[in-house]
């Protein structure tokens, strides 16, 4: 199993763009998440989804979408990139609930000029 | 706001030495979780303690509940360097519809000196 991959690792974006960053797990997960992680502030959740078809948006919504169209993929998608979106985004998922260990992504490190 | 923090911030110890750090948070739990990271990478899964437990032991790590203090602290005992790493509690929480989620703190920063 390949586990949680992100795809890209690193991202330059100008403000104003778009851009989609990639989740998948091979794991048959239901539960998938989306945290941002800056310096002094651990890690923020963006949104989360408990199954195909099914998101909710956590602590710092603002500014991004999500959609679960199959269990594997849960893309963040930017809609116009902003300075304070820069970050470390971090992808999770779970068996089944939050409180199952969750496995985590190898992060894209995003920076918008 | 986020659910939980940790204390302290950022804590440098011999190795052999023990070291503990603790978390505070808001609202009930369920379940509360602990998790470290090694610098740059994704966070790794080390313990979760249930709100009917108060003390729960898993090889050199120990974790302790206080659900009237809605608090945790985590117990390292004999420190090694590869114990450096941050480490953060996480709390589950029920939102407004109804989903579970999870939440984490704002992270301990340990430091193994040789």
């Amino acid at each position: 199993n390949a586990g949680v991959t992100q795809t890209p690792k690193f991202q330059v974006l100008k403000t104003g763009q778009s851009m989609t960053l990639q989740c998948a797990q091979d794991m048959n997960h239901e539960y998938m998440s989306w945290y941002r992680q800056d310096p002094g502030m651990g890690l923020r959740l963006i949104h989360y989804s408990v199954g195909a078809g099914i998101t909710d948006q956590g602590e710092v919504p603002n500014g991004y979408n999500v959609s679960r169209s199959t269990t594997e993929d849960f893309p963040l998608r930017l809609l116009s990139a902003a300075p304070s979106q820069t970050s470390v985004y971090f992808c999770a998922s779970s068996l089944d609930r939050p409180q199952d260990t969750q496995y985590f992504g190898p992060g894209t490190r995003l920076t918008v000029l | 706001s986020q659910q939980g923090e940790e204390d302290p911030q950022a804590l440098s110890i011999q190795e052999g030495e023990n070291a503990t750090m603790n978390c505070s948070y808001k609202t009930s739990i369920n379940n509360l979780q602990w998790y470290r990271q090694n610098s740059g990478r994704g966070l790794v899964h080390l313990i979760l303690i249930r709100s009917n437990e108060r003390e729960k032991h898993s090889g050199r790590l120990r974790v302790t509940l206080d659900t009237s203090k809605k608090s945790s602290s985590l117990l390292i005992t004999a420190s090694r360097a590869a114990d450096t790493a941050s480490y953060f509690c996480a709390t589950d929480a029920v939102s407004n519809f109804g989903n579970e989620k999870l939440t984490f703190g704002t992270g301990t920063r340990l430091t193994i000196i040789p």
